[in-house]
């Protein structure tokens, strides 16, 4: 079963307006993840926010981690049409092992 | 550093054959992952493996059969495929310790008929 689970599914925007994709799971996790997927590519990891951390920044991206409601939302800025892809978000609750549990993901389309 | 790379990249099977994808990675993790994706999904784990000569059930282990003989090679079987069994089938590994962040390869397209 998936514990993630992101909203919106599809997500159509301007290239330079910011993006926001949301992401909640149902247990407990020591770490959460977001990855890149472009069209017919493997995924890319983007950005690791760890469960006693609350926001972090890497560039254009920003994360956010709300434990209490076990949601997460990845934040792209100035969005560029290089941007178009899926993006998931991951968890690694008590499975340990490193074992990810991805949720559907957002696609995300930059128009020019 | 060629990263993880995977073979082959598309497959077509009947019913009922058989096929190995090899998964390989040249960064000394320990720790390595097969993954499916269907359409629309996200990544679900089929197996995965901690180090040379050990494996673990993922979500979805039925019908698949994994090895680890060498630290950098990750094989996946399918002993008689079904046509449930059509996915894009990903690799991926990682370090025991640090980031955690996990690095995929490129993907196998598998169709089954």
């Amino acid at each position: 079963s998936q514990q993630g689970e992101e909203d919106p599914q599809a997500l159509s925007i301007q290239e330079g307006e910011n993006a926001t994709m949301n992401c909640s799971y149902k247990t407990s996790i020591n770490n959460l993840q977001w990855y890149r997927q472009n069209s017919g590519r493997g995924l890319v990891h983007l950005i690791l926010i760890r469960s006693n951390e609350r926001e972090k920044h890497s560039g254009r991206l920003r994360v956010t981690l709300d434990t209490s409601k076990k949601s997460s939302s990845l934040l792209i800025t100035a969005s560029r049409a290089a941007d178009t892809a899926s993006y998931f978000c991951a968890t690694d609750g008590i499975q340990g092992a490193q074992k990810l549990v991805f949720g559907q993901g957002t696609r995300l389309t930059i128009n020019p | 550093n060629a990263g993880v790379t995977q073979t082959p990249k598309f497959r077509v099977l009947k019913t009922g054959q058989s096929m190995t994808l090899l998964c390989a990675q040249d960064m000394n993790h320990e720790y390595m992952y097969w993954y499916r994706q269907d359409p629309g999904m996200g990544l679900r784990l089929i197996h995965y493996s901690v180090g040379e000569g050990t494996t673990a059930k993922g979500e979805v282990p039925d019908g698949y059969n994994v090895s680890r003989l060498k630290k950098q090679n990750f094989l996946l079987g399918l002993e008689s495929a079904a046509p449930s069994q059509t996915s894009v089938y990903f690799c991926a590994s990682s370090t025991r310790t640090g980031t955690y962040e996990q690095y995929f390869g490129p993907g196998t397209r598998l169709t089954v008929t």
